[in-house]
């Protein structure tokens, strides 16, 4: 059983939006600032999407954001792109025993 | 270009070891920590642990399912990290990812106002070696 808990999937229709969400607790999610998401494509590595919760790295779309409210964290993607169909995974720093915990995934289908 | 290159997978009996190495290049390997994170088959992502870089003291911090079997190193001047993994068990199969590590999280110890300096995200991932622990 995963730290985080992600839905096993969600699905929208290319040009719509979808959340996905990731829920901890005061000792990780909740008690930090340091969420990252990961998009990872089937036989592939997994990629950096967004880090301290909202950030983007450079040359990911504007389409992907972040968020959190209290013990949970959220990753929108707007206007879907088939390309973005994946497994997208959440991730937490844990304080200074536990250090990093990640969520289970999520599979995006867009339909 | 930067890229991360793991080697040494392969098939292992339990109880048995094997050491990973991840070749850096394109970018100061010395400059930044290193992460190990580890995906079975099937699952998902479960982060092993990392190595700081040198001027963060070059220590290791584990995840507590590896802590005492693995050992994360670093040998700047061949830009190689590398991952010992000693008395395998069989849930230790799973493809290892060789990660670089963002900006530190820097978090003062109160006690003796030490800085501490950990990682949780990773910007840079290479492709994966396999490790499969089977007799």
């Amino acid at each position: 059983q995963s730290a985080l808990t992600q839905p096993r999937s969600v699905s929208g229709s290319p040009g719509q939006s979808v959340t996905i969400s990731c829920t901890g607790t005061s000792s990780d999610v909740g008690g930090y600032n340091y969420v990252s998401w990961y998009q990872q494509h089937p036989g592939k590595a997994p990629k950096l999407m967004i880090y301290d919760v909202s950030k983007r790295p450079s040359g990911v779309p504007d389409r992907f954001s972040g968020s959190k409210s209290g013990n949970t964290a959220s990753l929108t993607i707007s206007g879907l792109q088939a390309e973005d169909e994946a497994d997208y995974y959440c991730c937490s720093y844990a304080g200074s025993y536990s250090y990093v915990v990640f969520g289970g995934g999520t599979k995006l289908t867009v339909l | 270009e930067v890229q991360l290159v793991e080697s040494g997978g392969g098939l292992v009996q339990p109880g048995r070891s094997l050491r990973l190495s991840c070749t850096a290049s394109g970018f100061t390997f010395g400059d930044y920590a290193m992460s190990w994170v580890r995906q079975a088959p099937g699952k998902g992502l479960e982060w092993v642990g990392f190595i700081r870089s040198k001027a963060y003291g070059g220590t290791t911090e584990y995840a507590a399912s590896v802590k005492g079997r693995f050992t994360i190193s670093r040998d700047d001047s061949k830009s190689i990290a590398y991952l010992q993994m000693n008395s395998l068990k069989t849930e230790d199969t799973a493809v290892y990812y060789c990660t670089r590590d963002g900006d530190p999280i820097v978090v003062v110890v109160a006690a003796t106002q030490r800085e501490n300096y950990y990682y949780y995200y990773m910007d840079v991932w290479g492709k994966g070696t396999t490790v499969t622990v089977s007799s």
